[in-house]
């Protein structure tokens, strides 16, 4: 079965320093998301991407934040001047569609570690 | 503002015990629902999802789920669990009105199976 493949799987970064992130979505999908989820909390949405541009963002998703797809194949998501609170795992997501027979498929996420 | 909530936060079983998990939902309007799976060490995983039709849905691995639309709830059940069934299971909700296609997590349920 075809996975959405993230790398990498631990990245540990300077506060302040920019991080990137990145995805690899499943070939035939159209629709691209991100979530994060912080130690202990729920999985949340950040981002929702379709036809080169941002669908949905979340109040999470500052001015601190972007998404692209720079080519045919990636997916990523760009912390500029990263936080000690973007310490989590961020979860990259693809679908074929957002109608009810295509389900996201989960990545097996990066662990985000602000030192 | 959508929200979901999964009420037990860590369940712990001996195999062949049955399972119920519950997930409630906080929003009026049409709703697709799903559980998710994230066995140890591994991506979020689709168990089953709603969409229309029967309430009753059955998923991978011997999950099923009822809807239950006046109650606003979707639990999940097994009828007997094995130690391979130790997860976190997470249960998310799509608005219909949403174009964009995010999900909304509950706060996941850790599945202990005592072998």
């Amino acid at each position: 079965e075809p996975e959405v493949t993230q790398t990498p799987s631990h990245q540990v970064t300077q506060m302040g320093q920019e991080v990137i992130l990145r995805c690899v979505p499943i070939s035939n999908h159209l629709y691209f998301y991100w979530y994060r989820q912080i130690l202990g909390q729920k999985v949340e949405f950040l981002v929702s991407f379709y036809n080169n541009e941002i669908s949905e963002k979340s109040e999470i998703f500052d001015d601190q934040f972007s998404v692209e797809r720079p080519d045919g194949s990636n997916f990523t998501l760009k912390i500029r001047s990263t936080k000690l609170e973007d310490s989590a795992m961020y979860f990259c997501a693809s679908s074929a569609g957002t109608v009810s027979n295509q389900p996201q498929h989960f990545g097996d996420g990066t662990r985000l570690s602000i030192l | 503002a959508q929200s979901v909530s999964q009420h037990n936060h860590h369940v712990i079983l001996s195999e062949a015990a049955s399972l119920e998990l519950g997930c409630n939902y906080s929003y009026g309007g049409t709703v697709n629902l799903f559980w998710y799976v994230q066995y140890p060490g591994q991506h979020l995983q689709l168990l089953l999802k709603y969409f229309s039709g029967d309430p009753l849905v059955k998923g991978i691995k011997g999950f099923e789920a009822e809807f239950i639309k006046s109650k606003f709830s979707f639990n999940l059940r097994k009828p007997s669990v094995q130690w391979s069934d130790t997860a976190e299971y997470f249960c998310a909700v799509n608005a219909l009105y949403n174009q964009g296609g995010k999900l909304i997590f509950g706060q996941g349920t850790e599945l202990s199976v005592k072998p």
